[in-house]
């Protein structure tokens, strides 16, 4: 059984560029999750997806935003990037209504 | 708002001796309480997770937590810990109900000696 499933695994961007992060979710779950961790810090909450549509989303400025497709699997773009969004991003998969994550092992994201 | 303390940014303990990483919360009810590890580059392994009920809660890897409501605490212990277990770990809340988001702490980075 696959867990969550994330690419690319290493990604490097210049500054003012625009990015796209993909995750697929464990089989069985239908809400994605996004988390950003800057070097030294825990994972900090972006947005969730549910139903194809975002339900709910921490403090991260619209140059953030996502999609779910029907297939339950999720993009997170990135426009316009800063410096400090050098980071590694890392997609958590859950069923609707239950406390169980399941993350992926990330994509690192560097921007230059 | 939720918040999650957790003290100690580094500890280092000798291959064989007990663990102790503490993990402090602010919030409004009891929220459900986790804790995961992370080896270098990789994500998130969920080591445990209290909800309700019994207040000590065994996890994976011979990790055990203590939830204790007076001190709003949720420490991970370990008898005694192997190589291995060198890794960074982050204790997280998220309020009941499901679905929700989970709030993280910075983590502890631990390092264990030969």
């Amino acid at each position: 059984d696959a867990g969550v499933t994330q690419s690319p695994t290493h990604l490097i961007k210049t500054r003012g560029q625009q990015v796209t992060l993909r995750c697929s979710p464990k089989s069985g779950h239908d809400t994605v999750s996004w988390y950003q961790q800057a070097l030294g810090q825990g994972p900090q909450f972006i947005f969730q997806y549910y139903e194809e549509e975002e339900r709910q989303r921490g403090n991260f400025p619209d140059r953030f935003s996502g999609h779910q497709f029907p297939n339950y699997s999720s993009e997170l773009n990135v426009n316009a990037l800063l410096l400090g969004d050098s980071a590694l991003y890392l997609c958590a998969s859950s069923l609707r209504g239950s406390s169980g994550y399941t993350f992926g092992s990330g994509t690192r994201l560097t921007v230059v | 708002a939720q918040s999650v303390t957790q003290p100690d940014i580094h500890i280092t303990v000798s291959e064989g001796a007990s663990l102790e990483l503490r993990c402090n919360y602010s919030y409004g009810a009891t929220p459900y309480l986790f804790w995961y590890v992370q080896s270098p580059g990789q994500g998130l392994q969920l080591l445990l997770k209290y909800f309700s009920g019994d207040t000590l809660v065994q996890g994976i890897k011979g990790f055990e937590a203590e939830f204790k409501r007076s001190q709003s605490s949720f420490n991970l212990r370990k008898p005694s810990v192997h190589w291995s277990d060198a890794a960074e770990y982050f204790c997280a809340v998220q309020s009941q109900g499901g679905s929700e988001k989970l709030v993280f702490g910075k983590g502890t980075k631990l390092t264990v000696n030969p």
